[in-house]
């Protein structure tokens, strides 16, 4: 059974900083992975996606994601924190001919 | 062109009315999906349907009734709406079950 987890429902980080939001999954193949955004009152948006190619995973807005399959984790990083990035932040697995599974999500602060 | 668009944006309804969203999408898409986003940000799956067959019901009460006409369109219908309905209702498409997702911008109904 797939299910996904991220650690910390909020995070705060200073303008400039280091951006790190967690998720671990479970899955008894190889996953897919993603990480979807969603700003204020918008539909989500993919930011990236791991489809058992290159392990790290660059997507756009400058965000990045690593898969480490002895870790099951899908970390989703960024250099510097932009006051733009703050929004809502979903982690998602899913399984070839299976449904998705979404994690609970992460509300990213970015303080000036 | 928007790839998958919701109709109204908004709803604003009173206990026991009935009420429908609408959903197209022109990505060519096979799967369409409809998710319940409560309060708490969390995203729960309703129904899928893949080339106008439902594939997917989860545990939503029978007064839920999603219907596709074609594989471009899939509605939502809700009878006798209970305070409990109040949530933004996503619709989304993708080229398979397990693919990437691409969602509209959400329909925000709110039951008084």
């Amino acid at each position: 059974a797939q299910s996904v987890t991220q650690l910390g429902s909020h995070v705060s980080v200073s303008e400039g900083a280091l951006v790190l939001l967690r998720c671990n999954y479970s899955s008894s193949v190889p996953p897919y992975l993603f990480w979807y955004v969603q700003y204020p009152n918008q539909g989500l948006q993919l930011l990236l996606k791991y489809t058992s190619a290159a392990t790290l995973v660059k997507g756009i807005n400058g965000f990045e994601a690593e898969f480490k399959k002895s870790e099951t984790s899908f970390h989703l990083t960024k250099p510097s924190a932009h006051m733009s990035d703050a929004a809502e932040y979903f982690c998602a697995v899913s399984e070839p001919g299976n449904q998705f599974y979404f994690g609970t999500g992460t509300s990213l602060t970015v303080i000036p | 062109d928007t790839a998958v668009s919701q109709t109204p944006k908004y709803l604003v309804t009173q206990m026991g009315n009935d009420k429908s969203i609408k959903c197209e999408q022109n990505l060519g898409h096979d799967t369409m999906y409809w998710y319940k986003q409560d309060s708490k940000k969390f995203l729960k799956i309703m129904f899928s349907y893949n080339n106008k067959e439902l594939i997917i019901n989860e545990t939503v009460p029978n007064r839920f009734s999603p219907k596709s006409p074609d594989k471009a369109h899939l509605n939502l219908h809700i009878n006798s709406l209970e305070l409990g309905d109040s949530a933004v209702y996503f619709c989304a498409s993708s080229y398979s079950l397990a693919g990437e997702l691409f969602f509209g911008e959400g329909s925000r109904l709110t039951v008084l």
